[in-house]
């Protein structure tokens, strides 16, 4: 049973770039959310999909986009890239579940912004 | 603005000895809570949860939590640390303010246990 899966583990982009990152969730979960942890930092909510669609987002700008694939597949994409961008951006899946529900994380994508 | 707070930012113990790591939530309604725990290269894993029941909650590798709604804490233990849970631990809250699963996450404690 796979778990969470994302891809690349590492990149690096220039400034005023685009990036896209990609997450698979755990089989039989249906809801992916995604976060941004800075270095020495706890992890920060970006936002959640479900249904293909965004159903909640945390304090982050437009910049911050995300897809949802029928297969509960996402991809995190981040425009015009700012060096304060450089994090690592952590996929969690779950079930769709208002309560009692557990989210299970990817290895990480590390981003490096220069 | 809900907030997780995390007493330590860095601990260092000897093996065997016993550890506390103080959380704090700010959020006055129902929330569901969390330890997860990420080894050194490997992925965030939960640790234990507590969504409801006995508040004293038991997790893996011998760790424990306890909720006190009245301090809004959670703090995790574990009477005699090995070698191998060197790691930083994060405590997570999910408010129920009107749906969703969002976990807010406090800052993390790196944890170093000595031989």
């Amino acid at each position: 049973d796979a778990g969470v899966t994302q891809s690349p583990t590492h990149l690096i982009k220039t400034r005023g770039q685009q990036v896209t990152l990609r997450c698979s969730p755990k089989s039989g979960h249906d809801t992916v959310s995604w976060y941004q942890q800075a270095l020495g930092q706890g992890p920060q909510f970006i936002f959640q999909y479900y249904e293909e669609e965004e159903r909640q987002r945390g304090n982050f700008p437009d910049r911050f986009s995300g897809h949802q694939f029928p297969n509960y597949s996402s991809e995190l994409n981040v425009n015009a890239l700012l060096l304060g961008d450089s994090a690592l951006y952590l996929c969690a899946s779950s079930l769709a579940s208002y309560r009692n529900t557990e989210a299970f994380f990817g290895q990480g994508t590390r981003l490096t912004v220069v | 603005a809900q907030s997780v707070s995390q007493h330590n930012h860095h601990v260092i113990l000897s093996e065997a000895a016993s550890l506390e790591l103080g959380c704090n939530y700010s959020y006055g309604g129902t929330v569901n809570l969390f330890w997860y725990v990420q080894y050194p290269g490997q992925h965030l894993q939960l640790l234990l949860k507590y969504f409801s029941g006995d508040p004293l909650v038991k997790g893996i590798k011998g760790f424990e939590a306890e909720f006190i709604k009245s301090k809004f804490s959670f703090n995790l233990r574990k009477p005699s640390v090995q070698w191998s849970d060197t790691a930083e631990y994060f405590c997570a809250v999910i408010p129920f303010s009107g749906g969703y699963n969002k976990l807010i996450f406090g800052a993390g404690t790196r944890l170093a246990v000595h031989p």
